[in-house]
């Protein structure tokens, strides 16, 4: 079965100083990985996905980058946070194949700038 | 341009049944998903549609019509445990399987 980790779970970090949340995927090869943020009482956002390695795809332009450097790894980074990249992060992996039909997610990362 | 409309937010009884609907205009269709998210955890699967009808699991049940671009989520034998937000979502048809979401309804089981 396929499993996302995703660290850290919770984070405060000060306007203007870097981010990385890093999400790694077991039990399964060459997935499709998307990172969404959710902002407080919203829906989810999709910010990033990656059909392979180096492979990225930006859906709205922000204060956000992500890489692929291995197959399951997913990185979600910025080298100044704003305030409003205050949110819940969370990885997903497409499970087309999958019985259920439905993404695996990770965990979250709940993201507090101050 | 890509729409999902959801109610923001609903209240129902312990026992009851309650209807969430979801509209949407997509520049491709590939399927629908309903999820469930409690409070500052992720979401969960539902169920999934891509062909027009009920599907049925358990207590929870979607329907959906193409032609309508309209699915519901009907929640039966209501427990306070299904108090969660309750996230409709759209695959395109392009080959990235990444699905769109609703803003998602907020559902409150009152006893």
């Amino acid at each position: 079965s396929q499993t996302i980790h995703q660290w850290p779970a919770t984070l405060v970090q000060p306007v203007g100083s870097p981010l990385s949340l890093e999400c790694t995927v077991e039990g399964t090869s060459n997935p499709n990985l998307y990172w969404y943020r959710q902002a407080a009482g919203r829906g989810l956002q999709l910010l990033f996905y990656s059909v392979g390695i180096g492979q990225i795809s930006s859906e709205v332009p922000q204060n956000l980058s992500a890489s692929r450097p291995q197959d399951r790894q997913f990185i979600l980074s910025s080298k100044k946070l704003l305030l409003s990249d205050s949110g819940f992060y969370l990885c997903a992996q497409g499970g087309w194949g999958s019985s259920n039909y439905g993404y695996t997610f990770g965990s979250g990362t709940r993201l507090t700038v101050v | 341009g890509q729409n999902i409309d959801q109610p923001t937010e609903m209240t129902a009884t312990e026992g009851a049944i309650v209807q969430i609907n979801c509209t949407y205009q997509t520049s491709g269709f590939n399927g629908l998903f309903w999820y469930q998210q409690h409070a500052g955890e992720a979401p969960t699967f539902l169920s999934y549609n891509v062909l027009d009808g009920l599907e049925e699991k358990g207590r929870f049940s979607s329907f959906l019509s193409r032609s309508k671009g309209y699915s519901y989520l009907l929640l039966k034998e209501l427990q306070m445990k299904d108090s969660a937000s309750y996230l409709c979502a759209v695959r395109g048809s392009d080959n990235t399987d990444k699905l769109i979401f609703g803003t998602g309804t907020r559902l409150q089981v009152f006893p």
